[in-house]
């Protein structure tokens, strides 16, 4: 079974700096993905960023990325230039390829001061 | 663009009413879920389904019976409500990629909170 960890219920950070939200994840798995999920206040989840463990470079999306260390299993989101409209729960999330059913840790709740 | 719809964003029942929770996707994903969200323990997986009339538990299936007779829509039965089934329900649905990527995205309904009274 896997599990996903996230140690940080709830994090802050001031507008327009960086944020690093932390995940660990344990899997005995050789095929899997890894995902983080927005979820805004009373909006629907999204996907913020996916990564394939068979990559080797980190994912990129706008002012997202990951730090995606295999033998550590850690992957963590970087929020560059934050906004306030980043502030939501964000679940990291591992899925071992071909079940398509995620594992989800417990959420981190991103605070974004003006 | 992908739709998920659930029937309600809130609701209150009683102890003991059967509650039915519905959710629609439009975008003819093969998977479907419901999950459970409580605050400190993130999602909670109650059931899954690959395929019209396939079901399969998830981690918390007790208390919950689901029905998935068409492809769009899956629907989470509450038999008897109890207090301790009020929480906020997340529906979501997949696509499974039969010749590409093993894994694909979840996209989610805007979910339904529950309280049973």
């Amino acid at each position: 079974a896997q599990t996903v960890t996230q140690s940080q219920p709830e994090m802050s950070v001031q507008e327009a700096e960086t944020v690093t939200l932390s995940c660990t994840y344990d899997t005995s798995e050789s095929d899997y993905y890894l995902f983080w999920y927005k979820q805004p206040p009373s909006r629907q989840m999204i996907l913020v960023i996916r990564q394939e463990a068979y990559k080797q470079q980190n994912a990129t999306e706008n002012r997202f990325s990951v730090n995606f260390q295999k033998a550590a299993k850690s992957f963590s989101l970087k929020i560059s230039d934050s906004q306030l409209g980043d502030a939501a729960m964000y679940f990291c999330a591992s899925e071992t390829g071909g079940s398509y059913i995620p594992t989800f840790g417990r959420g981190t709740s991103l605070i974004v001061h003006p | 663009d992908v739709k998920v719809t659930q029937s309600s964003r809130y609701l209150v029942k009683r102890t003991g009413e059967k509650v039915f929770l519905e959710c629609v996707q439009d975008m003819d994903h093969e998977n479907m879920f419901w999950y459970r969200q409580d605050p400190g323990l993130g999602l909670r997986l109650i059931y899954f389904s690959y395929d019209v009339k396939m079901k399969e538990k998830g981690d918390i299936p007790e208390g919950y019976s689901v029905s998935r007779e068409k492809k769009e829509r899956f629907s989470l039965i509450l038999e008897s409500a109890s207090t301790n089934q009020t929480s906020m329900y997340l529906c979501a649905s997949s696509q499974t990629g039969l010749a590409g990527p093993s894994s694909y995205e979840q996209y989610f309904g805007p979910g339904t909170r529950l309280t049973v009274t």
